[in-house]
């Protein structure tokens, strides 16, 4: 069964830094990976989907990457602004199937 | 607009009062899915729908069933709700299975509390 966990479950940082969040998943049989935005008090946006077959993907200060042979995705934020703090969440399919387990989620704040 | 409404948004309700929250999609899309978000459990997959009469249980479908009769349409209903059914709902959207890489579209959320 797919497990996918998310490393720090909150992180604090000043405004300008360049950040990591992190996302391991136990089961490399994935179709795909995404992350998700999550404000307070709303639903969810998608930032970025990784295919299975992909390596990386960006888009304009996020970069995702996956390594599916350890089991890990990085989502990088450069220059990050307050309107960065939220929840932000990754999800990966379950073993070939079209289920999709989440992880708890990076909670970000940036400071001005 | 392209979205996923949800209806209600805010549902106050008694144990064991049979109750229905609406999903509908503006996009053609064929797949569908719900979800509950919990603090310190966070999101779990309910029931999905690749496709009209195609439904099938996600990690946590006990006390809850679906129906796709149509494409736009995917209500979650509740025969019989219990305390430990409140929660967070979210239903999603993407234009074809999760196997093609497609991005979700989620809903606003419904909060629903069982007393």
């Amino acid at each position: 069964k797919q497990e996918v966990t998310q490393i720090p479950a909150a992180l604090s940082v000043p405004e300008g830094e360049n950040l990591v969040l992190n996302c391991s998943f136990t089961d490399s049989a994935i179709y795909n990976l995404q992350w998700f935005r999550q404000d307070p008090g709303k639903g969810l946006t998608s930032l970025l989907l990784i295919q299975s077959s992909q390596r990386e993907q960006t888009s304009g200060r996020l970069n995702a990457s996956l390594d599916k042979s350890s089991g890990r995705s990085t989502l990088y934020i450069a220059a990050s602004q307050p309107g960065d703090s939220a929840t932000y969440l990754c999800a990966a399919t379950q073993g070939g199937s079209e289920k999709l387990v989440f992880g708890k989620g990076t909670k970000l704040t940036v400071n001005p | 607009e392209a979205q996923v409404t949800q209806n209600p948004r805010y549902l106050i309700t008694v144990t064991g009062k049979k109750l229905t929250v609406t999903c509908s999609q503006n996009m053609n899309h064929e797949y569908m899915s719900w979800y509950r978000q919990d603090p310190g459990l966070g999101l779990r997959q309910i029931y999905y729908s690749m496709n009209v009469e195609v439904t099938d249980k996600g990690d946590v479908p006990e006390g809850y069933k679906v129906s796709r009769k149509e494409k736009r349409n995917f209500p979650l209903i509740l025969e019989s709700p219990s305390p430990n059914q409140t929660s967070l709902y979210f239903c999603a959207s993407s234009s074809r299975r999760l196997a093609g890489g497609n991005e979700q579209f989620f809903g606003p959320g419904t909060r629903l509390t069982v007393l």
